[in-house]
């Protein structure tokens, strides 16, 4: 199977710094796509940040980027000036082919202290 | 602003009960999806449809069946409960653009079978 695969099952970060959460995928695929999904604790899925397999430049969305690896197969999210409201759960996620699904990582779950 | 919605944030049914979870999108979508999120294990895909009364097993769907009537509703339908499908359910939708395979979601509806 094709899996999406997140080694942190949770990190600390210091509020305003910056935090890596790590992300590596399986595929055979020349073109896909890249996810990143924030859940706080009320339970909704937030879109942060798309990384397209052919994308030249590393995608970025105002404090999030995205730190794309291709060879290594790994799509890792960075988020700058930790916030309080960071505190969530953090899921990496890939198109899983023809059928317009996602397949998701066991996610990680991001801590800011103040 | 666009939306799925899920009838039920959260339920209690008693095993054996028939259980429907109902999502309705508002965005024209032709993919509809249903997920089950437990600890430590991430997402998992139960079904999906692609088409009015299409649908499609995903990795999961023992025990579940759905039915897609009508373009903007997707419904999950639980037989018989039982106490190992005690989960939080989240919907979602997706259609073409430039992030294609992007996933819109429900807030989710939280399960207890007792």
């Amino acid at each position: 199977a094709q899996k999406i695969t997140q080694t942190q099952p949770g990190m600390f970060v210091q509020e305003k710094e910056a935090v890596t959460l790590d992300c590596t995928y399986d595929t055979s695929d020349q073109s896909y796509g890249l996810f990143w999904y924030k859940q706080p604790s009320s339970g909704e899925m937030i879109f942060l940040i798309y990384q397209g397999s052919y994308d030249e430049q590393n995608a970025t969305e105002g404090r999030y980027s995205l730190n794309f690896q291709k060879a290594r197969k790994s799509a890792n999210l960075v988020i700058s000036a930790s916030q309080l409201g960071d505190s969530a759960m953090y899921f990496c996620a890939r198109k899983g082919g023809s059928q317009g699904n996602l397949i998701f990582g066991k996610g990680t779950k991001l801590s800011v202290k103040p | 602003d666009v939306k799925v919605t899920q009838s039920s944030r959260y339920l209690v049914k008693r095993t054996g009960e028939k259980v429907f979870l109902e999502c309705v999108q508002d965005m024209d979508h032709e993919n509809m999806f249903w997920y089950r999120q437990d600890p430590g294990l991430g997402l998992r895909l139960i079904y999906f449809s692609y088409d009015v009364k299409m649908k499609e097993k995903g990795d999961i769907p023992e025990g579940y069946s759905v039915s897609r009537e009508k373009k903007e509703r997707f419904s999950l339908i639980l037989e018989s409960a039982s106490t190992n499908q005690t989960s939080m359910y989240l919907c979602a939708s997706s259609g073409e653009g430039r992030r294609t395979g992007e996933l819109f979601f429900g807030e989710g509806s939280r399960l207890t079978v007792l």
